[in-house]
């Protein structure tokens, strides 16, 4: 299995709601990441988690909460977002993260729309 | 923030012809990777090429890397409609972090 899966495919939410991204992977990948990407543009990365810790948080501002409850799964939790923040939320897995021939597992990615 | 640039931004081609695209970044990297994303999806890995490697092959891909320039360039032989994406290169740095450059969407006509 060299899946990786996002729910919700689509999340449309208000400034003041608190919702839930999920991510899961089964291919036994100790890494774990969160990246935003706006329309046609670059994917950036916004957190990593490495064994379930996280090790890499790029300067996202609260609103966003990662959280790793086990190896498989990653959630990103939101709230009171903004407009801007409307854009296609990918999670990607990789085998360690810390290899330097560590390849990314993308999955098909939220597309989230803040009103 | 993004690595580098990548060119054209923009390339349409017919079915059958080869179809070049070229990276430039600006750091000392472990290796560099090449990403396909189809229109509002997932991305795809398709190929990485090491530090000290020059050249590298998959199918129809094929990658070269030129360290003292500091680019790469991706070229897709006998394109497909199939073919037509965002190709994105990406480098890892020294804290394993990937960074994507600009883009280049394809689009293949058939």
């Amino acid at each position: 299995d060299t899946e990786v899966t996002q729910t919700p495919k689509h999340l449309v939410m208000g400034m003041t709601n608190k919702k839930s991204l999920k991510c899961e992977q089964h291919m036994g990948h100790r890494a774990m990441y969160w990246y935003k990407q706006k329309a046609k543009k670059p994917p950036e990365l916004m957190f990593v988690y490495s064994y379930e810790k996280l090790s890499i948080n790029e300067s996202v501002p609260s609103r966003f909460s990662p959280e790793c409850p086990n190896s498989s799964l990653l959630n990103l939790h939101l709230h009171a977002l903004q407009p801007e923040d409307s854009a296609l939320y990918l999670c990607a897995s990789s085998q360690d993260g810390g290899m330097s021939t560590d390849t990314q597992y993308f999955g098909p990615g939220t597309r989230l729309t803040v009103l | 923030s993004q690595q580098g640039e990548e060119d054209p931004q923009a390339l349409s081609i017919q079915e059958g012809e080869n179809a070049t695209m070229n990276c430039s970044y600006k750091t000392s990297i472990n290796n560099l990777q090449w990403y396909r994303q189809n229109s509002g999806r997932g991305l795809v890995h398709l190929i990485l090429i090491r530090s000290n490697e020059r050249e590298k092959h998959s199918g129809r891909l094929r990658v070269t890397l030129d360290t003292s320039k500091k680019s790469s360039s991706l070229l897709i032989t006998a394109s497909r409609a199939a073919d037509t994406a965002s190709y994105f290169c990406a480098t890892m740095d020294s804290s394993y972090k990937l960074i994507f450059g600009s883009g280049t969407r394809l689009l293949v006509r058939p």
